[in-house]
């Protein structure tokens, strides 16, 4: 089976400009978050969305903002860009049943730079 | 507040045991994780804790205490490819959230 695919793997965009990332989860999952990863630390939360809906919301600005599709694949969209989004974008999905219930599967994540 | 405490960086031995610990303070909690991340890839699920004790899986074993607010990862019979960063993180309760520490970056020497 295969895991959660990211797109585009890098990106170098230039400051001002918008970027649009996506995500197809595993077969089957229907919840998937986004996280923003700087170097040397940890993944920081920005969104989580279940059957189309937000279910919950980061700590970031109204310029990041996020969908998801019938299909369960979401994309993550980023306006008017800053030197300090510069990072790494991880995509994760969760069932919503079994014993993995809980777990987030994460995504190899697209490396985002900004000039 | 919710804050999530674990050491940078530590080095072992090819072969020995290393114990790294995560200590956290969070609103709500409803489970703690252990990812491994190796330099450049995606996190990876290692160990799932909801329940006090120890979860053996393997040459892993993770262990809660929720009174304490603890957990450590234990990796056994160290192994080169076991260098990387190691994530702990804590779910909110009724969210799919992650809260993540800083990582500790382990360092396998022969």
């Amino acid at each position: 089976d295969a895991g959660v695919t990211q797109s585009p793997t890098h990106l170098i965009k230039t400051r001002g400009q918008q970027v649009t990332l996506r995500c197809s989860p595993i077969s089957g999952h229907k919840s998937v978050s986004w996280y923003q990863q700087v170097l040397g630390q940890g993944p920081q939360f920005i969104f989580q969305y279940y059957e189309k809906e937000e279910r919950g919301r980061g700590n970031f600005p109204d310029r990041f903002s996020a969908r998801q599709f019938p299909n369960y694949s979401s994309e993550l969209n980023v306006n008017a860009l800053l030197l300090g989004d510069s990072a790494l974008y991880l995509c994760a999905s969760s069932p919503d049943r079994g014993l993995a219930k809980n777990i987030q599967y994460f995504g190899a994540g697209t490396r985002l730079s900004v000039l | 507040g919710q804050n999530i405490d674990q050491p940078t960086e530590m080095t072992a031995t090819e072969g020995a045991i290393v114990q790294i610990n995560c200590t956290y303070q969070t609103s709500g909690f409803n489970g703690l994780f252990w990812y491994q991340q190796h330099a450049g890839e995606a996190p990876t699920f290692l160990s799932y804790n909801v329940l006090d004790g120890l979860e053996e899986k393997g040459r892993f074993s993770s262990f809660l205490s929720r009174s304490k607010g603890y957990s450590y990862l234990l990796l056994k019979e160290l192994q080169m490819k076991d260098s990387a960063s190691y994530l702990c993180a804590v779910r909110s309760y009724n969210t799919d959230k992650l809260i993540f520490g800083t990582g500790t970056r382990l360092q396998v020497f022969p």
